[in-house]
Formats: C-alpha cells, structure tokens, sequence
C-alpha cells in the first residue's frame, strides 16, 4: 500500500526566509503533484512531476521529485505573505493520487 | 489547464432531505471523475471513482447508498447525498481526468452543511 508522508504539517515563517517542505512516498511511482489550498477553496495545480531528477519552478516555488530516493520537495525561496496557504502532495498509484496530510504554511509580514 | 465546474459552491439542506452535487468537465471529456471528501484541517478523503457508463468504485467505508454517484456522460458525474444528517457536513471536491495517466483536475468544491 503506498502511503504518502508530508513534513513538515505546520511551518510559520518570516517573509524573506527560504524552506523546504518534504514529501515522501513508500512504493513506486513516477508521477507525484503538489498542489496549493487556500481555506475554504479547493485545490490549485503547482506542478506535475513526472520523472526522476524533475525541477520545475514558478515564481518563488520550486518542486524537485528523486523517484530512486521516493522523495519530492517544495522549495520557498525569500517566502511573502501571499504564500501562506496548506500546500500538498500527492502521488500516482494505479490511478488514483495517494494524498500527503498537508502543510500548512503561514508566511507573517 | 482544463476546467471542472463544481456546483453549488455552498449548500444548507435540513437533515433527512437529499443534496445532489455537480461536477462538470468544461473543456475535455472526463473519463473519470473522482469524488473526494475533507474534513476541517486534513487531507483529502477518496470516496469513489467513477467513470463514465459504468458503476462507482467506492472506498472501504463509504456507503454506497448514501452517497449516489452517476457518471452518465463524458463531461457530468453527480454526486448525491441521500438522507442527509449533520455529520454529512463537509467539504465535497470532485476532480477529473482525461484518461490513464493524465493530471487531474479539481473543481470548486461544495460545502455542505446539514442542519
């Protein structure tokens, strides 16, 4: 059974600062998605990752998937307030997205 | 990316009454749709996977009979609560795709309160 491990699930910053958020998957796949919520809406696509070594960036997001080490990661560079959001991953399995429990972030002035 | 259009947005119904929730395919052909479910502070729920002429897969737990799923077109999954009580409160997100190993997209959501 895939299971989906998100870290940090709460992270309050400063503007300015730089994280990474961690997601980790325990069986094979080769497609993972991360995905931003803002409350009481449904989700946003950020990026699709689709195979090994895959960096895609847009804005101050930057998401990386390693399918030999079953990692993803979430990079925020100099983070600014309209970021805060609960940000996801989830990941291919036979079709259907396996979820991680989510990050919420909260990005304070 | 393609659009899913999910409706209502909100809905308020008394409990024992039935709620019937929408999700269309705006721009692509669905052929299947997926209906998740999501508490305050968690993840997302599966409920059931539907494709399109064909019966809903149900997760383990998921009353069938109380949530109907109908996937009678290629752009249109309807998601019906029957008999609805307070602790069908929740927040409903269906979500498309347009084949094996495409992206899904998501709809809008429903907040459904039963009051």
């Amino acid at each position: 059974e895939l299971k989906v491990e998100q870290n940090p699930l709460f992270l309050s910053m400063q503007e300015g600062k730089n994280y990474t958020i961690y997601c980790n998957y325990s069986t094979t796949s080769d497609r993972l998605y991360w995905y931003r919520q803002d409350p009481g809406k449904s989700l946003e696509s950020l990026f699709v990752l689709l195979s090994n070594g895959a960096v895609k960036q847009e804005g101050r997001l930057m998401a990386s998937l390693d399918t030999k080490a079953r990692l993803s990661t979430l990079h925020i560079t100099a983070a600014v307030h309209d970021l805060s959001a609960t940000y996801f991953c989830a990941v291919d399995s036979n079709y259907q997205l396996i979820w991680g429990a989510g990050t919420k972030l909260i990005i304070k002035p | 990316g393609a659009v899913v259009s999910q409706h209502p947005s909100r809905v308020i119904c008394k409990s024992g009454t039935s709620v019937k929730i929408e999700c269309r395919s705006l721009d692509f052909q669905a052929t299947t749709m997926f209906w998740y479910r999501q508490f305050p502070k968690q993840s997302l729920m599966l409920m059931a996977t539907s494709n399109e002429g064909s019966k809903a897969t149900y997760e383990q737990g998921v009353e069938k009979d109380k949530f109907l799923i109908n996937h009678a077109s290629l752009t249109l999954s309807t998601l019906t609560v029957t008999s609805a009580h307070p602790e069908d409160s929740s927040f409903y997100i269906c979500s498309a795709t347009g084949g094996v190993n495409t992206e899904a997209f998501f709809g809008q959501g429903t907040r459904l309160t039963v009051v």
